[in-house]
C-alpha cells in the first residue's frame, strides 16, 4: 500500500475557525488531491496539485485553499468553517512518472464536523 | 470526462460470481475506464482500468463492450469481505492527471 497519512483522523469544530487538514505521503508521487465525500454525492474534487506549489480548482473549491511547500505534504485549510463543510475528507495520490493511466491509493480519511 | 451510470445496489451469494455493470455511452476515444471499491469507513481502493480491451488482474476482470459503451466489473469468486460500494469512472489519462469525480457507485452485498 502506498504511504499516506492523513492528520487529524477526527476534527470537531465549530462554525468561523479555521481548520488545517495534513496529508502526507512517503512515496515521493508528483499528484496530490484532496477530496469530500456526502452521502448522495459521491467522491468530490476539492483541489489538486501536479507538484510542488503548483495546484489547481476541482469541482468544490469554493471555501477552500491548499498549499504544496513540499513534494510529501499537501494542506488543505478551510479558512472559515461552515456547517456546510461537515464531510469525510479525503486525500489522494498518483503515481509518478506519468503513464498510460492514472492509478489513485487513497488516504484513510478525516471525519471534519462543524457545529 | 464522460458521465457514468451504476445500478444503486446488487446482492451477490458468496462464492459465486459478481457482476457489476456501468454505462458511459459518452464516452471519449481517449477515456479509460476505471474501477474503484470502498470498503466501509476506508479510502477507495484501485481495483482495474482499460481502454477498450478486456482486462484481468488478481482482483477482477473488466470487460468492455466493443463500442465502449458500456463495461462490465467481474469478481469472479465473491466473498464476504468484497462488500463495498463499486465506483465506476471514465476519465482521459494524461500528465495532467485525475481531475475527476466519482459518482454514487454500487452498494454490493455479498451474503452468505
Amino acid at each position: 500500500d502506498a504511504g499516506i497519512t492523513q492528520s487529524p483522523r477526527h476534527k470537531v469544530t465549530e462554525t468561523g475557525t479555521p481548520v488545517t487538514l495534513r496529508c502526507h505521503q512517503t512515496e515521493n508521487h508528483r499528484y496530490m488531491y484532496w477530496y469530500r465525500q456526502d452521502p448522495g454525492h459521491g467522491l468530490r474534487l476539492i483541489h489538486y496539485s501536479y507538484g510542488v506549489k503548483d495546484t489547481d480548482k476541482g469541482e468544490v473549491s469554493d471555501g477552500y485553499s491548499v498549499s504544496r511547500s513540499k513534494t510529501e505534504d499537501f494542506l488543505l485549510t478551510l479558512e472559515s468553517a461552515t456547517s456546510s463543510q461537515t464531510s469525510v475528507y479525503f486525500c489522494a495520490i498518483s503515481l509518478t512518472p506519468p503513464s498510460s493511466y492514472n492509478e489513485q491509493f487513497f488516504g484513510p480519511g478525516t471525519r471534519l464536523t462543524v457545529l | 470526462d464522460a458521465k457514468t451510470t451504476q445500478p444503486p445496489s446488487m446482492d451477490c451469494a458468496e462464492g459465486r460470481a459478481a457482476n457489476l455493470p456501468c454505462n458511459h455511452s459518452t464516452i471519449s476515444g481517449n477515456e479509460y475506464v476505471y474501477w474503484y471499491r470502498q470498503i466501509h469507513s476506508q479510502g477507495p481502493q484501485y481495483i482495474i482500468h482499460g481502454l477498450k480491451n478486456n482486462e484481468t488482474n488478481e482482483m477482477a476482470s473488466l470487460i468492455i463492450t466493443e463500442d465502449r459503451k458500456s463495461s462490465t466489473l467481474i469478481l469472479p469468486h465473491a466473498t464476504l469481505r468484497d462488500t463495498a460500494v463499486y465506483y465506476c469512472i471514465v476519465r482521459v489519462a494524461s500528465t495532467n492527471a485525475g481531475k475527476s469525480t466519482f459518482g454514487d457507485g454500487t452498494t454490493l452485498t455479498v451474503k452468505p
